[in-house]
C-alpha cells in the first residue's frame, strides 16, 4: 500500500521569506504521479503543483517548485516570497495512475502560516 | 466556469439519525469522488464513480453509507445511521476523466458533518 508522510504539522514564515515543506512517499511502483494541494481556511482544496515521477526536472508554478527526489522518495514543495494569501492546510498527494481508479493518497497535511 | 458545488455547507446531527449530502460536479466531468476528511488528518477517498458506475469503493462503510450519482451527473452520499466518529468534512471532487491528461481533480467546498 502507498503512504504518505508529511512530518512537520505546523510551519511558519515571515512575509517574502522562503519556505519549504516536507513530504515523503513509499511505493514500490516507478510510474506515479506527486501533487501538493493548498487548502485555505474556506476548505476549497486547490492542486499548486504536479510532478510527474518520469520526468527528471523539477516542476514550477510562478513562486511554487518542487524538489523532487525519486530514489529517496521524498517530494518537497518549496514556496519563494511568501504572502499571506498562502497561509493554509498544504497536503501532498500521490496517485498511481490507471490504478486503484487513479485514487489520491494524502499525507496529514501541514499548516502553514505566513506571517507580518 | 463554475466548480464544484456542494450542499449543505454545514450539518449538525444527533447519532443515528440519517443525513444526506449532495454534489454537482464541473460540467462535462466524467469521474467524481467523494473525501471523507477528520479533522487533522488527510482526506479518504470513500466512493469513485465513472460515470455513473462505481470504479472503486472499497473503503465505503457499506453497513451505514451508500451513494449513487444518477445520471452522470450529481450525486448524493448517505449516511444511515450516523456515528459519533462520523464527524467529518465531507469533500466531493471530479476530473475530466478517468486517466485524463492532468489528473487533476477539482474540489467542491466541502460538508461539515458534526454527529452529536
Amino acid at each position: 500500500a502507498q503512504t504518505v508522510t508529511q512530518s512537520q504539522p505546523e510551519m511558519s514564515v515571515q512575509e517574502a521569506e522562503t519556505v519549504t515543506l516536507s513530504c515523503t512517499y513509499d511505493t514500490s511502483e516507478s510510474n506515479y504521479y506527486l501533487f501538493w494541494y493548498k487548502q485555505p481556511p474556506s476548505r476549497q482544496m486547490i492542486l499548486v503543483i504536479r510532478q510527474e515521477a518520469y520526468k527528471q526536472q523539477n516542476a514550477t508554478e510562478n513562486r511554487f517548485s518542487v524538489n523532487f527526489q525519486k530514489a529517496a522518495k521524498s517530494f518537497s514543495l518549496k514556496i519563494s516570497d511568501s504572502q499571506l494569501g498562502d497561509t493554509a492546510m498544504y497536503f501532498c498527494a500521490f496517485m498511481i495512475p490507471d490504478a486503484s481508479a487513479n485514487k489520491l493518497v494524502f499525507g496529514a497535511g501541514t499548516i502553514l502560516r505566513v506571517k507580518s | 466556469e463554475a466548480g464544484v458545488a456542494q450542499s449543505p455547507r454545514y450539518k449538525i446531527i444527533e447519532k443515528r439519525q440519517s443525513v444526506a449530502f449532495w454534489c454537482n460536479p464541473i460540467s462535462g466531468h466524467a469521474t467524481l469522488y467523494w473525501y471523507q476528511q477528520i479533522l487533522g488528518q488527510g482526506p479518504k477517498l470513500l466512493i469513485q464513480f465513472q460515470n455513473n458506475g462505481v470504479v472503486d469503493d472499497s473503503q465505503l462503510p457499506k453497513d451505514r453509507f451508500s451513494a449513487e450519482r444518477l445520471k452522470g451527473v450529481d450525486s448524493t452520499l448517505k449516511i444511515q445511521p450516523a456515528k459519533l466518529e462520523d464527524s467529518a468534512v465531507y469533500l466531493c471532487a471530479s476530473s475530466l476523466e478517468w486517466g485524463g491528461l492532468s489528473y487533476e481533480q477539482y474540489f467542491g467546498p466541502g460538508t461539515r458533518l458534526t454527529v452529536t
